[in-house]
């Protein structure tokens, strides 16, 4: 089973910084199977980015996705107060899914 | 509007067994895998279980493998999960997801809190 770890655990910062985000796998994963998630308290998720840089419906353009391999980024390039919430990253492999662990993007 | 709707959450006993629904409306239901996904207060995110479109394949975590099922009617546009000897550790939100582009979930229900609990 591929392990995903989020860093930072929480990310402290005002509104209209820039957020960087890092997901890492345990092992290799397809760029095509990476998405990120965010997560509001008391709401279901929302996909953001699937196959590691490509912006689901309706995502603001503010939000940007990277990486390959075992090294994948979300980027928000300036915070908006709707903005803080927790990050999830996902990917699928071997007939299973996982998701790391989760970054807290919380005001400074 | 896609729209999917879970219900059948509640209190249960360890050892009990408890049936969720997530009903889906605004899409093809029967052209789509459907999956559920769940939450443990405060914690992350854990991928459940997932069925084909037609029902005919399915997949579990290897901490619910054995005692949870899924399954759906194509007819009622709804999915279930049938979760058997349930524990303490199964507590949690569960949420369904369908299945998006590039293995991923793009859109999901509201949710149901499933409480184990003596």
């Amino acid at each position: 089973e591929i392990v995903l770890t989020q860093s930072p655990g929480t990310l402290s910062l005002s509104p209209g910084e820039r957020a960087t985000l890092s997901c890492r796998a345990s092992q290799s994963v397809s760029s095509s199977y990476l998405a990120w998630y965010q997560q509001k308290p008391g709401q279901a998720p929302r996909l953001l980015i699937y196959g590691a840089s490509r912006m689901a419906t309706g995502i603001p353009d503010r939000f940007s996705g990277s990486g390959s391999g075992t090294d994948f980024t979300l980027t928000i390039s300036r915070l908006e107060p709707e903005d803080f919430a927790v990050y999830y990253c996902q990917q699928y492999g071997s007939s299973l899914w996982t998701f790391g662990q989760g970054t807290k993007v919380e005001i400074k | 509007e896609v729209q999917l709707v879970e219900s059948g959450g509640g209190l249960v006993q360890p050892g009990g067994s408890l049936r969720l629904s997530c009903a889906a409306s605004g899409f093809t239901f029967s052209s789509y895998w459907m999956h559920w996904v769940r939450q443990a207060p405060g914690k992350g995110l854990m991928w459940v279980s997932h069925i084909n479109g037609d029902g005919s394949s399915s997949s579990f975590a290897d901490s619910v493998k054995g005692r949870f099922t899924i399954s759906r009617d194509n007819a009622k546009n709804t999915l279930y999960l049938q979760m058997d000897s349930l524990r303490v550790e199964d507590t949690a939100v569960y949420y369904c997801a369908r299945f998006g582009s590039f293995y991923s979930f793009d859109c999901w229900g509201q949710g149901t809190l499933v409480t184990v609990s003596s």
